[in-house]
């Protein structure tokens, strides 16, 4: 079946450190790779995206590839800033039927 | 124009109620879901419907039903409130056979008193 494993958190950066949030996946055919991001008391927001394999999905200095070899999404930012601070999710689809979420990565940036 | 709404986004309420969250969605997508949140950010699956397929997640109770009068609406309704019922609902669209993405409510906050 299909499934997302990403790292546990919290994780706690100091502005403008390196961000890598680890992402692998499990599925059956070539499913859609997603990261959303969850500020407080917000729903979820789509933060990028990649549909097929060597895709880069970018955004706000966030950046994932599609490693089908790998079965891997790593999510990344050069230098976080405090506004970053929110939860993450790492997520799958196939096709849109059905998505498959990761427990999510709650990160804290301190000034 | 917001995309999913979900209402209210505060709900509380006693042990034993019944009540509903309403969602629309104006996307134009043919796939509803609700998610449950629990107090530690983890997503559950609850429901995903479209007009030909409803798919129930096994360990969900039959107290909870979705009822979807249209394909732009998928109402919560949940009977006999519990304690452990209390968490954030997400009511989510998405076009099936599509490599789009999912969009997300803002979320109701259930407290069950």
């Amino acid at each position: 079946g299909n499934s997302v494993t990403q790292m546990e958190g919290p994780v706690t950066l100091s502005e403008e450190a390196f961000l890598t949030i680890n992402c692998t996946y499990t599925a059956t055919g070539y499913p859609s790779l997603f990261w959303y991001v969850q500020y407080p008391g917000e729903g979820l927001q789509l933060l990028l995206k990649a549909t097929k394999a060597d895709d880069k999905g970018s955004n706000k200095g966030f950046e994932a590839t599609y490693r089908k070899e790998t079965t891997s999404f790593h999510l990344e930012k050069g230098s976080v800033q405090v506004s970053d601070s929110a939860v993450y999710f790492c997520a799958l689809s196939d096709l849109g039927n059905q998505f498959y979420f990761g427990t999510g990565t709650s990160l804290t940036v301190i000034p | 124009d917001t995309a999913v709404s979900q209402t209210p986004k505060y709900l509380v309420t006693q042990m034993g109620n019944d009540k509903s969250i309403k969602c629309e969605q104006n996307l134009g997508h043919d796939t509803m879901y609700w998610y449950k949140q629990d107090s530690k950010k983890f997503l559950k699956i609850m429901f995903s419907y479209n007009n030909k397929e409803l798919i129930i997640n096994e360990t969900v109770p039959n107290r909870f039903s979705p009822k979807s009068p249209d394909k732009a609406h998928l109402n919560l309704h949940i009977n006999s409130l519990e304690l452990g019922d209390s968490a954030v609902y997400f009511c989510a669209s998405s076009q099936l056979l599509s490599d789009t993405e999912a969009f997300f409510g803002q979320g109701t906050r259930l407290t069950v008193v």
